[in-house]
């Protein structure tokens, strides 16, 4: 099975920063990936599928990147409302497995 | 505006069972791939199981192959998740989420969850 592995695990930034967060998979999933963003006691939310299409609705901000096995989601200038855990899944075949997640924190 | 309602989750012994159902508005239920993603306290997202639009096909993660059976009405607009030998570590919140009309695709709306907890 492909594995996705997320880095860095979590990161503490200051507001207005540029911030980038990093997915690989084991095998290539050419851009089959999503991006979902994750605040504390709420369900996910979509922000990104086909590791580069902004979700409806999603600001501007955000942005993905990359094909095959690596992966990029930016946040061009990081807002308290960012405040969350982010997490990418594969979607190419089953499993559909998820990174283990990146939290962002405000400094 | 598409919703989703989980409920079902409770408390229940090692070894137990307990169906979970997530019910479906908003959208056209029969045309969607369905779900479930489980979240353990305090940690990652883990894909649980996936059903195709008909229901012809079911995959499942290798921790519940065996254990758990995916299903849905589209009747009625429900999904379900029968969880049978239940363990410690099925312990989590289980999301309901919809894909697309391919078996393996994003999921844009979820769930708010309902808690399974696994204890004596």
């Amino acid at each position: 099975d492909i594995q996705m592995t997320q880095s860095p695990s979590s990161l503490s930034a200051s507001v207005g920063d540029r911030v980038t967060l990093i997915c690989r998979a084991s095998q290539g999933i050419s851009s089959d990936l999503a991006w979902y963003q994750q605040k504390p006691g709420k369900a996910p939310k979509l922000l990104i599928y086909a590791a580069s299409t902004l979700q409806s609705g999603v600001p501007s901000r955000f942005s993905g990147s990359g094909s095959g096995t690596d992966f990029a989601l930016t946040i061009s200038s990081l807002q308290p409302e960012d405040v969350a855990s982010y997490y990418c899944q594969k979607y190419n075949s089953a499993p559909l497995t998820f990174g283990g997640g990146t939290k962002v924190e405000i400094k | 505006e598409v919703q989703l309602l989980e409920s079902g989750g409770d408390l229940v012994q090692p070894g137990g069972s307990l169906r979970l159902s997530c019910a479906a508005s908003g959208f056209t239920f029969s045309t969607c791939a369905m779900s479930w993603v489980r979240q353990a306290p305090g940690r990652g997202l883990e894909w649980v199981s996936t059903v195709t639009n008909g229901g012809a096909s079911t995959y499942y993660a290798d921790s519940v192959k065996g254990r758990f059976t995916i299903s849905r009405d589209n009747s009625k607009n429900t999904l379900y998740l029968q969880m049978n030998s239940l363990r410690a570590e099925d312990t989590a919140a289980y999301y309901c989420a919809k894909g697309g009309t391919y078996s393996t695709t994003w999921y844009d709306y979820w769930g708010q969850g309902t808690l399974v907890t696994v204890s004596s």
